[in-house]
């Protein structure tokens, strides 16, 4: 399962409220990918890191801030949590099979509710 | 920009073959990739191509033709457990994947 855990599961939460969903990987992993997925949209990548302190923007980002003080673990914060961020919010590293190409391996994922 | 379609949903009978397409206009191409989504639950990875051509693994095949920047995935001997969401993605530059939205799978008996 490529050693990776997000918390918390679920999550319901007011709109204004600030919320920060963690991932952590146990493999050291240098790649690590937040995503959203929302019905007629597929998965939308929101932030993604390359290393320690290391991030950037993916399509999606506004709204949304992360930070990766340690390899293993990558933190998604939403400042002011809106409804249009309800969403589930799946985590992803990408692992390398020896050769050329890297697959992302998912997280269980966070269901977050913004009422 | 980016772009990639798929079918919203099909509906197969269990025992069949049935292919799932996928087109795709990317900025750059590095990959397509498929991926299996049971409801509720996170993709897992099936299968990759880089080069052009046809990809086998067990009931599942995956074919790739970058000149025409399609793809499909072929699933043989169907079975219900198989009715899932599938997922083509575009590994573009870097390590940037873009998804498409997914087609719904249902298999009945």
């Amino acid at each position: 399962d490529a050693g990776i855990t997000q918390s918390p599961r679920h999550k319901v939460t007011e709109t204004g409220t600030p919320v920060t969903l963690r991932c952590h990987q146990t493999e050291n992993h240098r790649y690590m990918y937040w995503y959203r997925q929302d019905p007629g949209h597929g998965l939308r990548l929101i932030h993604y890191s390359y290393g320690v302190k290391d991030t950037d923007k993916g399509e999606v980002s506004d709204g949304y801030s992360v930070s990766r003080s340690k390899t293993e673990d990558f933190l998604l914060t939403l400042e002011s949590a809106t409804s249009s961020q309800t969403s589930v919010y799946f985590c992803a590293i990408s692992e390398g099979d020896g050769g050329v190409v890297e697959k992302l391996f998912f997280g269980s994922g966070t269901q977050l509710s913004v009422l | 920009g980016q772009n990639i379609d798929q079918p919203t949903e099909m509906t197969a009978t269990e025992g069949a073959i049935v292919q799932i397409n996928c087109t795709y206009q990317t900025s750059g191409f590095n990959g397509l990739f498929w991926y299996q989504q049971h409801a509720g639950e996170a993709p897992t990875f099936l299968s990759y191509n880089v080069l052009d051509g046809l990809e086998e693994k067990g009931r599942f095949s995956s074919f790739l033709s970058r000149s025409k920047g399609y793809s499909y995935l072929l699933l043989k001997e169907l079975q219900m457990k198989d009715s899932a969401s599938y997922l083509c993605a575009v590994k573009d530059y870097g390590q940037n994947f873009v998804f498409g939205p997914g087609t719904r799978l249902s298999v009945l008996p």
